[in-house]
């Protein structure tokens, strides 16, 4: 299952409200998970099974969606937010990820 | 609190195997009922899932990946491995090391990851 998200680049500011969104090739039910990448660091879980907050994540990150269409949201941007985000989809045993999407500063 | 700890060769030959290996902390690799599982990150490009692995043998590969890898678990040290035959310049890659967060559940997101370890292939 092929994955794509949009934007690939998205600028914003402290305090906006963004959106990403992750197309699937084939439906993966609500079988989608979202990541955040810092530069150097491992990924680490936002999001899973489309909507369910991981724990300790922060509420401002919201994630919506089934089928073939998701979208991750951010509520007031915060610095530490600047990161690239992944989608990736767990319907089967073989997992897929999205390209990514870069969020930096305006 | 389980953390995990890649290591292994940076720099491979090409042609040769690439052999990683992950040291689980703070879990038993045998006991804890989860899954295991290696992930690769091109420099600059997006996550590829590479397999998982159960201690008592039940593994899934990457169909694109399933030719040249293997992986196994070595539980009385606590430890599982990655191995890659054939190498070439498209297996550079930092490699990642992480679980599936559901117990039992090879198809999971990852909720814990090691810190990562690049690997170069190039004479």
């Amino acid at each position: 299952i092929q994955m794509t998200q949009s934007p690939s680049t998205l600028s914003a500011s402290v305090g906006d409200r963004v959106s990403i969104t992750c197309r699937a090739s084939h439906s993966v039910n609500r079988w989608l998970a979202w990541y955040q990448q810092r530069p150097g660091k491992a990924p680490n879980l936002l999001i899973y099974k489309a909507s369910s907050l991981q724990t300790g994540v922060p509420s401002r990150f919201s994630g919506s969606g089934s089928g073939t269409e998701f979208t991750l949201t951010i509520n007031s941007l915060q610095p530490d937010d600047f990161a690239t985000y992944y989608c990736q989809q767990y319907s089967n045993s073989s997992v897929t990820f999205g390209q990514g999407t870069k969020v930096d500063i305006q | 609190q389980v953390q995990l700890q890649e290591s292994g060769p940076g720099l491979v030959k090409p042609s040769e195997t690439l052999s990683l290996t992950c040291t689980v902390s703070g879990a038993s690799i045998s006991s804890s009922g989860y899954f295991w599982a290696w992930v690769r990150q091109p420099p600059g490009k997006g996550l590829e899932w590479i397999a998982t692995l159960f201690y008592s043998g039940t593994t899934y590969y990457n169909p694109s990946l399933k030719s040249r890898v293997t992986i196994s678990v070595d539980a009385a040290k606590n430890q599982f491995s990655l191995k890659l035959t054939s190498a070439t310049a498209a297996d550079t890659a930092v490699y990642y090391c992480a679980r599936p967060r559901t117990i039992a559940v090879a198809d999971d997101p990852f909720d814990v990851w090691g810190q990562g370890t690049m690997v170069t292939v190039s004479s």
